[in-house]
């Protein structure tokens, strides 16, 4: 069974740094493709970024390039977004999915990612 | 950046009635290379995370019960469900997997009237 489960959100002041990590299970992690999606409070999904099987390819949002860096270790089966410069609009829950190429098609729980002062 | 559009926002469906949400995204995303139109659909149930219904704009994932349909080409989009059970209150999103950024319709808001 396919499984992803996102860990390291939490609380973290305006200007701070957070990195989320995503364990996989059920399925050949080097092989995937990997995306990170948020969602704000009450609303609708956002995509972030998405990253090749071997790392290679990686894209962005605009809204976090520059500010967020997403990598993956194939070996833990571990994929991570790290944060920086965060801002209140950052705050969401944040999704690790797996994808089929650009198709996402296996989400994870997710982790809520709360910033303020 | 490809926008998507969803209509209606909420929607209120009796019981074993059709229920029908629509998508349009603001250039096609039908490619010319395979004929295979770039959208997906995904429910989202409350205090759930989204699930992959429909890829390849008609394409079932395995497990989906077939009263999910989807259709459309080129930027038209449509996702149906044939007769409305009470599992199925959620928010139902497209989603283009055709360029990045990858973009997803607003959502719709789908509910038992």
């Amino acid at each position: 069974e396919v499984q992803v489960v996102e860990s390291g959100g939490g609380l973290v002041q305006p200007g701070g740094s957070l990195r989320l990590s995503c364990a996989a299970s059920g399925f050949t992690f080097s092989s995937n493709w990997m995306h990170w999606v948020r969602q704000a409070p009450g609303k609708g999904l956002v995509w972030l970024s998405i990253i090749d099987g071997d790392g290679s390819t990686i894209h962005y949002a605009d809204s976090v390039n520059g500010r967020f860096t997403v990598s993956r270790d194939n070996a833990k089966n571990t994929l991570y977004l790290k944060m920086n410069s965060l801002r209140v609009d950052d705050t969401a829950v944040y999704y690790c999915a797996k994808g089929s190429g650009y198709i996402i098609d296996s989400w994870g729980q997710g982790t809520l990612v709360t910033v303020s002062s | 950046d490809i926008v998507m559009t969803q209509s209606p926002d909420s929607l209120a469906v009796s019981l074993g009635e059709r229920a029908t949400i629509n998508c349009k995204s603001s250039q096609s995303i039908l490619s010319g290379s395979n004929n295979k139109n770039y959208l997906a659909w995904c429910q989202q149930k409350p205090g759930q995370p989204p699930k992959l219904l429909i890829s390849w704009a008609s394409s079932r994932e395995s497990g989906v019960p077939d009263r999910f349909s989807g259709s459309g080409s080129g930027t038209d989009f449509t996702l149906t469900i044939s007769s409305l059970q009470a599992e199925d209150v959620a928010v139902y999103y497209c989603q283009q997997h055709y360029s990045e950024p990858i973009t997803f319709g607003q959502g719709t808001r789908l509910e038992i009237k």
